[in-house]
C-alpha cells in the first residue's frame, strides 16, 4: 500500500526547535517529490515546499523560506520538516504528501501547538 | 487572498447538483497546468478527488466530475449525499509565483 505516515502531535514553547517526520512506504522514495503543507486552525491549505529525496533538492514557498527546513533520509525513507525557533503563529496542522503531477497520498497530519 | 478564487461556501439538498468554481489567470490555469481537486472531510487529511481537470482516482464515485473553461475550472457533484459535506480545494502551479497554488477552499453544506 502506498502511504505516508506522519509523526505524532507536538506541544512546544516559543523559541524551541522541532522536527516532524513523514515516513513513506509502498513506493520508490527516490522517484517522487514530497510536499509539505500548513493548515492553520479553521483555515485553508498552504503549500510550504517540496523536497526530492533522491538528491535533497528543495523548493520553498516564499512565505516559508528561511523559517523552516526540509530534509530527507533515504535510508529510512523519511522526510522531515524542521523549525529552529518556533513561534506561536506556527500552531497548525502540518501535512506531507507524495507529489507526482498532483499530491497523493497525504499523511494524516501532525498537530503542532506552540504556547508558552 | 488566494490567487485561485473559490466561493467560500456552497450548499444543496440531498440528490441535488452543486458546482464549485475555481478561477485563476493566464499564469496558472490559463497556462495549461494541470488542475486538481482535493476533498477534506471534517477532521481528516485532504484526499485527492480529481486530477488533471477531469480524472477520478480509483474509488472516487462518478458523481464527482471536473471541467475547464479558459482560466477557470469547476467541480460538479451530482446526487448530493450527506457524506459529501466537506471542504474542497483546487490546486495547480503558477509560473509567476514559481510554485504550487491552492484555492482558498469551499465548504459544502448538505442541507
Amino acid at each position: 500500500e502506498v502511504q505516508v505516515v506522519q509523526s505524532g502531535a507536538e506541544v512546544k514553547k516559543p523559541g524551541e526547535s522541532l522536527k516532524i517526520s513523514c515516513k513513506a512506504s509502498g513506493f520508490s522514495f527516490t522517484t517522487y517529490w514530497i510536499g509539505w503543507f500548513r493548515q492553520m486552525p479553521g483555515k485553508g491549505l498552504e503549500w510550504m515546499g517540496i523536497i526530492y529525496p533522491a538528491d535533497s533538492t528543495t523548493r520553498y514557498s516564499p512565505s516559508f523560506q528561511g523559517h523552516v527546513t526540509m530534509s530527507a533520509d533515504r535510508s529510512v525513507t523519511t522526510a522531515y520538516l524542521y523549525w529552529s525557533s518556533l513561534r506561536a503563529s506556527d500552531t497548525a496542522i502540518y501535512y506531507c504528501a507524495r507529489k507526482g503531477d498532483w499530491f497523493d497520498p497525504w499523511g494524516q497530519g501532525t498537530l503542532v501547538t506552540v504556547s508558552s | 487572498q488566494s490567487v485561485l478564487t473559490q466561493p467560500p461556501s456552497v450548499s444543496g439538498a440531498p440528490g441535488q447538483t452543486v458546482t464549485i468554481s475555481c478561477t485563476g489567470s493566464s499564469s496558472n490555469i490559463g497556462a495549461g497546468y494541470g488542475v486538481h481537486w482535493y476533498q477534506q472531510l471534517p477532521g481528516t487529511a485532504p484526499k485527492l478527488l480529481i486530477y488533471d481537470t477531469n480524472n477520478r482516482p480509483s474509488g472516487v464515485p462518478d458523481r464527482f466530475s471536473g471541467s475547464k473553461s479558459g482560466t477557470s475550472v469547476s467541480l460538479a457533484i451530482t446526487g448530493l449525499q450527506a457524506e459529501d459535506e466537506a471542504d474542497y480545494y483546487c490546486q495547480t502551479f503558477d509560473t509567476n509565483q514559481s510554485g504550487v497554488l491552492f484555492g482558498g477552499g469551499t465548504t459544502l453544506t448538505v442541507l
